[in-house]
């Protein structure tokens, strides 16, 4: 069972244009979703995060929305660079007894096109 | 502060044999969590350890294991190596406690391979 999904497993968008890379989730206990980046041989790196209390956080070139009646998430970078091209991860934290569970979506590769 | 440290980087074993990875979090980190990560399939989570216990687990075989000292340092052991367990084998460290909002570090990885 696939709590954090994100369906498109790759995507290609042309340098300078905007790219959105979508997450949805089932879990309602979610309070808590982060995006990472990461290289090919490199482990991933924390990019932007959101909490359940807001829609919208930015950070630079990145903003993350969050759609809590949906479930969804999708993380816009604008304008997209090459070096951007990289596997992307989603996921959420939720609050389970005295600890905090991660759940992973199987992330979306961006290829930006000079 | 120094970063997630994993050790070796790169392995080559050989079917059958055992392997032992390393992982030193972020000092005062006391969660270390284990991904398997193979072309496609995303960050699949091995185990969490939290303070010497291993308080999370995911779906692999018990070839899988692992370990956490009073220092935090984490070892991952799979024995009877299959082709199939050649993956960046990932770890990530983070405080532990019920914060919302705090990340996970990782390392860069070890990349194993079998043959």
């Amino acid at each position: 069972d696939q709590q954090v999904k994100q369906n498109s497993p790759s995507l290609s968008v042309q340098e300078g244009r905007i790219s959105i890379l979508n997450c949805d989730y089932t879990n309602s206990m979610f309070d808590y979703f982060l995006w990472y980046k990461k290289y090919p041989a490199e482990g991933p790196t924390f990019l932007i995060s959101i909490s359940s209390i807001k829609d919208k956080n930015e950070d630079g070139r990145f903003t993350v929305f969050l759609n809590k009646s949906a479930k969804h998430l999708s993380l816009h970078i604008v304008p997209s660079q090459p070096g951007d091209s990289a596997v992307y991860f989603c996921a959420a934290s939720a609050r389970a007894g005295n600890n905090r569970k991660l759940i992973w979506g199987l992330g979306t590769s961006l290829a930006v096109n000079p | 502060k120094a970063g997630v440290t994993q050790t070796p980087r790169y392995l080559i074993k050989t079917r059958g044999q055992q392997v032992t990875l390393s992982c030193s979090p972020i000092s005062g980190h006391r969660s270390v969590s284990w991904y398997q990560q193979t072309p496609g399939q995303g960050l699949q989570f091995l185990f969490e350890y939290f303070s010497e216990t291993q308080r999370n687990k995911g779906n692999f075989p018990g070839r899988f294991s692992g370990r956490q000292f009073s220092n935090s340092r984490s070892e991952m052991n799979v024995s009877t190596l299959e082709l199939g367990d050649s993956a960046l084998y990932l770890c990530a460290s983070r405080p532990g406690g019920t914060e919302r909002n705090t990340e996970a570090f990782f390392g860069q990885g070890t990349r194993l391979t079998v043959v």
